[in-house]
């Protein structure tokens, strides 16, 4: 299986802060790699495909780019709307599979 | 605005089965470019993709799962099924029905999802 390691595990941040998320890929995954956000006792909801396409509706201070085996996930404005869960997926083999989460907090 | 609703037991009993049927409304669940797939999520924990099926057919399973899966469809209720046998306590989790679906016929995502069930293995 395609393992996914996300990058960190929490972080704190403050409404306005610009932050990133990093998530890599232990094998190539060309750019069949997705972001979703999920909030507490919520389904989770996709942001963006293959790598930097952003969802209908999705606002676009988030965005998405790749370097290599590694993706980053990038808020810029962070609102009170966007503390949640960030999970990585991708979807270049079978079983897809998922990062382990990148848990948001207010500072 | 296509929704997803699963529906099942809560709690099953140690050995045995877990059904759960996702119902699909707002759309077919025999539009020929998406597929249909099951995701859970144990308790604090990450997602697992379980497998997914198309209105023909074809399903396809997480192989760690694939001796105790079968997910099945009824076009004709627009539902489509999990059946996972054997279950043990490492088997609670929510588990989710979504839609899954692709960009340019090869970049593939999963939305929308449904709103999850809780599914408890315990005597």
């Amino acid at each position: 299986d395609i393992q996914m390691t996300q990058s960190p595990s929490s972080l704190s941040a403050s409404i306005g802060d610009r932050v990133t998320i990093t998530c890599r890929a232990s094998q190539s995954i060309s750019s069949y790699l997705n972001w979703y956000q999920q909030k507490p006792g919520k389904d989770p909801k996709l942001l963006i495909y293959a790598v930097s396409s952003l969802q209908s509706g999705v606002p676009s201070r988030f965005s998405g780019s790749e370097s290599g085996t590694d993706f980053t996930l990038t808020i810029s404005g962070l609102q009170p709307e966007d503390f949640a869960t960030y999970y990585c997926q991708q979807s270049f083999r079978t079983p897809y599979t998922f990062g382990q989460g990148t848990k948001m907090e207010i500072k | 605005q296509l929704q997803l609703q699963e529906s099942g037991p809560g709690l099953v009993k140690p050995s045995e089965t877990l059904s759960l049927t996702c119902t699909v409304s707002g759309g077919s669940i025999t539009t020929r470019t998406y597929y249909w797939d099951w995701i859970r999520q144990a308790p604090g924990k990450g997602l697992e993709w379980i497998g997914t099926i198309y209105y023909r057919g074809s399903p396809d399973y997480n192989p760690t799962l694939k001796s105790r899966v079968t997910i099945s469809v009824d076009t004709s209720k627009n539902q489509f099924s999990l059946k996972l046998t054997s279950v043990t306590a490492a088997d609670t989790a929510v588990y989710y029905c979504a839609r899954r679906g692709s960009s340019w016929g090869q970049y593939i995502w999963f939305d929308p999802w449904g709103q999850g069930t809780l599914v408890t293995v315990s005597s």
